[in-house]
């Protein structure tokens, strides 16, 4: 266990549905990140989250949309969801604990049908 | 803007030989970390070494080190004695120094083992 938890592990919903993602961080960890990994890529960077603000912006579509909140758990909300939008999303957090990296969560594999 | 390239899409070696991962990556700071992420076909993301740009010395984890060249902006990656199980995609990262900044990562070079 990595200590940070994502949930669902598998997710299978048809084109245009809309699908929430959680992320919990490590104890302690501030920051959260949200990665889209489609299969046999590598990691696209969705988004970032600090202490309940955004703090930096990637590839993400405006379709898809992220929250952090008061726990620092984090949401990552994706609607109208298409075939490409099937891909494994990775939560990650790094904090004062580990200064040199991040932690992965086991990922939330997405499959639109 | 940081920037990191792994040029080898993917590498095969035999089992129990030595095979090295190369990875560049462009940056104007001084100090920063870099990083070696192993996914393996569960998909799990595994740190397998980091080194800190100002130490000289080279990292190194049991069978896995690095070559730490900072004036190059190279960080490579040897896996010594590979084993079946070191097949995976292995991606190279960079951070700024502060802990709240996200990683730049490579595309990643898919490992194959041959037994």
């Amino acid at each position: 266990d990595s200590g940070v938890t994502q949930t669902p592990k598998h997710l299978i919903t048809a084109t245009g549905q809309r699908v929430t993602l959680r992320c919990s961080p490590r104890s302690g960890d501030l920051s959260v990140y949200w990665y889209q990994q489609s299969l046999d890529q590598g990691l696209q960077f969705l988004i970032q989250y600090y202490n309940g603000e955004e703090r930096a912006k990637g590839n993400i579509l405006e379709r898809f949309s992220a929250q952090q909140f008061p726990d620092l758990h984090s949401e990552l909300n994706l609607s109208s969801l298409e075939l490409g939008d099937s891909a494994l999303y990775f939560c990650a957090s790094s904090g004062p604990g580990q200064p040199y990296g991040y932690t992965f969560g086991s990922g939330t594999r997405l499959t639109v049908v | 803007a940081q920037t990191v390239t792994q040029s080898q899409p993917e590498m095969s070696v035999q089992e129990a030989e030595t095979v090295t991962l190369s990875c560049t990556y462009d940056t104007s700071e001084s100090d920063y970390y870099l990083f070696w992420y192993k996914q393996p076909p569960s998909r799990q993301m595994i740190l397998v070494i980091r080194q800190e740009a100002y130490k000289q010395q080279n990292a190194t984890e049991n069978r896995f080190s690095v070559n730490f060249q900072k004036a190059a902006k190279s960080f490579s990656l040897k896996i010594s004695d590979s084993q079946l199980g070191d097949a995976a995609m292995y991606f190279c990262a960079y951070r700024r120094i502060n802990s709240n900044y996200q990683l730049i990562w490579g595309a990643g070079t898919k490992l194959i083992i041959k037994p």
